[in-house]
Order: C-alpha cells, then structure tokens, then sequence
C-alpha cells in the first residue's frame, strides 16, 4: 500500500521567506509526527498529532514554527521567515496512534530544505 | 527508554546472511525491541520489532535471547540495496523517537 509521502522532496529558498511542507500519512493512521534532521545529526522532534489536535508542541524550535492537520489526514509544517540555520532534513511520520503499545512509526521521505 | 549497544560498523558480503547485534542489558519488561535503518539521504524505514519472541518478515529476522538483554536483526540474503545505518531502539508508548549513533552496513559485491 502506499507509505507516507512529503512534498516537496526539495526546496531551496532564501533567507527571510516562508516555505510550506506537506505531508500526506498513511491511510487510517490517526497519529502523525514531524521531525528534524540536520545533515549528520540525530532525529529532532517537532510536533505530534492525534488527529487534527496537537498536544505535544514542545519540539518546535521557535514561533516561526507552526503545523496544523486536517481532516486527520494531511499535515502541513509552515515555517515563516526562515533563518540559515533551518536548513535540514524535514521527515513525517504516521502511526495508527499512540494508544497502541506497539505504535510503529513509518516515515516519509523527507524534504530537504536548504535556506541560502 | 533503555539505552542500547551496537558495533560502530560492519562490512557484509552480498548474497550472504548479516547478522547485526545489539544489546540492551537495562531493557524492562514491557519494552519492546525496534529496528530501523536508514540508507542515505533517505528517511528511516521501519524493518522489524518484537518484545519477547522471535520475529520475522519480509525483510529479516529478530532473534531475542530469552534474558532479553540483546538481540540480533538479521538480514538472510544481503544485497548492495541494504547498504546503510541500522538502528536499535528500545521502547514503549514514546513517541519521540530518537536513534543512537547505530550501525554502518556496507554490503560488498
């Protein structure tokens, strides 16, 4: 079945600007996440969704960071006058939702986001 | 989560079995064993998970010991494709993940 998909798979911008990713989980997955991953580096988490809430805020790094979900489906991480230091790998990922104890994460491919 | 233990790197010839130890010695009860890798430039994928028992799926096979103090992916018939970095984790319930250094696969023609 198809995975979880992320759009664009590239984005070059400059500094100063918005850019919008998306993210489309897999079908019937109630919880999505988003993470960082700078070049090297470890997974960074941003925000959790269960549904089209978000009670866990606590990853994203600053209020030029927002993401909403609708229709418990797709998601959109929106991050406003980007700064040098945003560049990095942007991944989503979905689960059926954390009320399982085997909630198994599945990740998209990632955008590369690159801020010059 | 309990902390995990995996070689740095490891070479595998292709077409052969790769065996990719981890250890968790300070796991409890409840938690599970998850492995994930993540060939470059590409996001993590998910290969396999288990708690108690052995496991296996299309892509390998999860051997726990029965102290639960480590385990063992393995990968039956490696190719050039499952060149990568492998992760062990050790989790229930949190949802932030996070992967520790893991393990560097290359696969050698």
């Amino acid at each position: 079945g198809a995975g979880v998909s992320q759009s664009p798979s590239n984005k070059v911008t400059e500094k100063g600007k918005d850019v919008e990713l998306r993210c489309d989980p897999i079908s019937g997955h109630t919880a999505l996440y988003w993470y960082r991953q700078r070049l090297g580096q470890g997974l960074e988490f941003l925000i959790y969704f269960q549904g089209n809430s978000a009670p866990d805020k606590s990853g994203l790094p600053s209020d030029r960071f927002s993401a909403e979900r609708t229709g418990e489906s797709v998601s959109t991480l929106t991050i406003q006058r980007t700064q040098q230091e945003d560049s990095a790998v942007y991944l989503c990922a979905s689960s059926l939702g954390v009320i399982y104890r085997t909630d198994t994460q599945y990740f998209g491919p990632g955008t590369r986001l690159t801020v010059l | 989560d309990a902390k995990t233990t995996q070689p740095t790197s490891m070479d595998c010839a292709e077409g052969r079995a790769a065996n990719l130890p981890c250890n968790h010695s300070t796991i409890s009860g409840n938690e599970y064993v998850y492995w994930y890798r993540q060939i470059h430039s590409q996001g993590p994928q998910y290969i396999i998970h288990g708690l108690k028992n052995n496991e296996t799926n299309e892509m390998a096979s999860l051997i726990i010991t029965e102290d639960r103090k480590s385990s063992t992916l393995i990968l039956p018939h490696a190719t050039l494709r499952d060149t990568a970095v492998y992760y062990c984790i050790v989790r229930v319930g949190d949802y932030k993940l996070s992967f520790g250094a893991g393990t560097t696969v290359t696969v050698r023609a």
